[in-house]
């Protein structure tokens, strides 16, 4: 199994700060999937990214993959209240094997009105 | 829409009882997955199948075990629930796409996850 390093693991910050997390790897992944999840309910996809060095916008979110697709940063700009919650990466293996989703230890973001 | 459902949400066992968690989808995905999430260590894999008839162990499985009889049901059952196994559980299910030359899951989707605690 491939592993998967998030960081950082807990983030407070005030509404309008910017913030990045980090997922990196030493593997390579196929692609590689941003989840959020909130307090009492399973995580939801925010973002796919499949080609290194792809940049993908959501809003204020700004998803990246890294050009040799072992890492993936999620940039948010002038964060609010309503962007809490847990941030979790998961890296798609190349290898074709059904186990293939990696998952992140997760970033737990709060935003501070 | 149902999309994944999973019941019970709560459960509270004893040391060495068994029960089965139930997981359901009506979206007619091939693939589906247990986990378990546990504080500062992200989602775990204990089972998965590729459909109906077929099943594998994850990262996590001893002490779990699953079946696949049809597309849309997913069960995960506990023999003899142990302390350890105290934990959120979440189901989720996905379709496969091939990209490249490799069958990949694409997006998953979660159930509301189970609170599992064994005393």
């Amino acid at each position: 199994t491939q592993l998967l390093e998030q960081s950082p693991q807990f983030l407070s910050i005030q509404e309008g700060e910017n913030l990045t997390v980090y997922c990196n790897s030493s593997s390579v992944f196929s692609s590689l999937q941003w989840y959020r999840q909130e307090p009492g309910e399973g995580p939801v996809l925010l973002v796919t990214v499949v080609t290194g060095g792809e940049v993908k916008k959501l809003k204020r979110l700004t998803f990246q993959f890294g050009d040799a697709r072992k890492d993936s940063s999620l940039h948010i700009t002038a964060a609010q209240p309503g962007d809490t919650g847990l941030y979790l990466c998961a890296g798609v293996e190349p290898s074709g094997s059904a186990r293939q989703l990696t998952f992140g230890s997760g970033t737990q973001l709060t935003v501070l009105p | 829409n149902a999309g994944v459902t999973q019941t019970p949400k709560f459960q509270v066992l004893k040391t060495g009882q068994s029960m089965t968690l139930q997981c359901a989808q009506d979206m007619n995905h091939e693939y589906m997955s247990w986990y378990r999430q546990d504080p500062g260590m992200g989602l775990r894999l204990i089972h998965y199948s590729v459909g109906a008839g077929i099943t594998d162990q994850g990262e996590v499985p001893n002490g779990y075990n699953v079946s696949r009889s049809t597309t849309e049901d997913f069960p995960l059952r506990l023999l003899s629930a142990a302390p350890s196994q105290t934990s959120v559980y979440f189901c989720a299910s996905s379709y496969r796409e091939i990209r490249g030359h490799t069958l990949n899951t694409g997006e998953l989707f979660f159930g509301e996850g189970s609170r599992l605690t064994v005393l």
